[in-house]
């Protein structure tokens, strides 16, 4: 059974930093392209990155939103993604998921207050 | 980035009718391997997305086959033969072919 399992949500202030981290169990991890969606309250869905497997190059792509600040990687011997998020603003308060396109974490919860 | 509009945005239904949802995109989601990379979403309360269909048509395992999705180019419709309780969500067409992939504005599904 596919499971993902994300941590790492809280409470930052605006300007912080914070890092999800995404464990990966039941498919071979190695092999998968992964990506983190996140969803606003309230709102809808919204692709965040996505990390290719290293067969494919292990590459990183970002939404505009996010890009310059966010950071995707993995870790494949431990079968971890992971998503470093600096200098965040409000408007990235979100429920972030861990997907593989098919399968989705449950979320983590990610509030950027003062 | 490639726009996805949804329609309609509410779609109240009685229990046993058929239920439609349009998406369309913005631009042709035609990729050049040939493969069309349209894919639908249903997020049910308080759950996490669940992927319905696969490039256009391709019901993913487990999904019931009151569900079907069909179309070409730009214009896509996602179809429930028959509404059950447990089909009350949002659905979400995506589309995986431009990035950054991007999703519909999600189609509030509800019981009349």
């Amino acid at each position: 059974e596919v499971q993902l399992v994300e941590s790492g949500g809280g409470l930052v202030k605006p300007g912080g930093s914070l890092r999800l981290s995404c464990a990966a169990s039941g498919f071979t991890f190695t092999k998968a392209w992964m990506s983190w969606v996140r969803q606003a309250p309230g709102k809808g869905l919204e692709w965040v990155g996505r990390i290719k497997s290293k067969t494919d190059g292990g590459t990183t792509d970002y939404a505009a939103p996010v890009k310059g600040r966010f950071t995707i990687s993995r870790d494949d011997s431990k079968n971890t993604l992971s998503l470093q998020m600096n200098s965040l603003k409000t408007e990235d308060a979100a429920v972030y998921y861990c997907s593989t396109g098919v399968s989705w974490g449950q979320g983590t919860l990610v509030t950027v207050s003062s | 980035d490639v726009v996805m509009t949804q329609s309609p945005l509410s779609l109240p239904v009685t229990l046993g009718q058929p239920a439609s949802i349009s998406c369309r995109s913005s631009q042709s989601l035609v990729y050049s391997d040939g493969n069309t990379y349209l894919n639908w979403f249903q997020q049910r309360p308080g759950q996490s997305p669940r992927r319905l269909i696969y490039k256009v048509s391709n019901r993913d395992s487990g999904v019931p086959d009151r569900f079907s999705g069909s179309g070409s180019g730009t214009d896509f419709t996602l179809k429930i033969s028959r509404v059950e309780a447990e089909d009350v969500g949002v659905y979400y067409c995506m589309q995986g072919t431009h990035w950054p992939w991007t999703f519909g504005q999600g189609t509030k599904v509800e019981i009349k």
